[in-house]
């Protein structure tokens, strides 16, 4: 069990580029959530997907960003025309199915800077 | 989600026993009172959580109010190492949860002295 990675561990891009994110959950956790996390504050949800299809999305998630996870396994998180309010860690968890669906474990995120 | 209010700030001396209040004054019944912890740049961490007896696990130790409105994360022995963002959840929780959004307040930075 390596617990939840994410890649890459910081970001810096300029405004108006396009980055992705990606996160391997824990094997077997077929719950995939991702959440943002701003400086002082704690993590707010962003999305969450069961197997591959995405259950869930919080209306932080606007137009520029988009969520996947294609087979089920790992997840990407891409954001669209950066803009300097994106700048945050990005959190990815992970959990199993017919256990208590709020014991999540996180990764160490993703730090983005945008210029 | 029951709203929870947590202290933002408290101190404690290494070795010494961590108290962390929570306040949960509108909890249901069905509601489970969750604890995870983040320590400077790393994600969330699991450690606890309850419905309404007493219970520990290697981690800490959590106390619920009989009349479950309160809730005090306890870390009998607080080493450097604790020093991190306490946050004190309250949902509906068990097996039967279907999903999915945990809603972190602000937390409580507990800082453990030499």
């Amino acid at each position: 069990d390596t617990g939840v990675s994410q890649n890459p561990r910081h970001k810096i891009t300029k405004r108006g580029q396009n980055v992705t994110f990606r996160c391997d959950p824990i094997s077997e956790h077929n719950r995939l959530y991702w959440y943002r996390q701003t400086l002082g504050q704690g993590p707010e949800f962003l999305t969450y997907f069961q197997n591959e299809a995405q259950l869930e999305k919080s209306r932080l998630l606007s137009d520029r960003f988009s969520a996947e996870r294609p087979k089920g396994s790992f997840s990407t998180l891409e954001i669209q025309r950066t803009e300097q309010g994106d700048s945050a860690m990005y959190l990815c968890a992970s959990s199993l199915m017919y256990r208590d669906a709020n014991i999540q474990y996180f990764g160490a995120g993703t730090r983005l800077s945008v210029l | 989600d029951a709203k929870t209010t947590q202290p933002p700030s408290m101190d404690c001396a290494e070795g010494r026993a961590a108290n962390l209040p929570c306040n949960h004054s509108t909890i249901s019944g069905n509601e489970y009172v969750y604890w995870y912890r983040q320590i400077h740049s790393q994600g969330p961490q699991y450690i606890i959580h309850g419905l309404k007896n007493n219970e520990t696990n290697e981690m800490a130790s959590l106390i619920i109010t009989e009349d479950r409105k309160s809730s005090t994360l306890i870390l009998p022995h607080a080493t450097l190492r604790d020093t991190a963002v306490y946050y004190c959840i309250v949902r509906v929780g068990g097996v039967e949860t279907s999903g999915s959004r945990l809603t972190f307040g602000e937390g409580t930075q507990l800082t453990v002295n030499p």
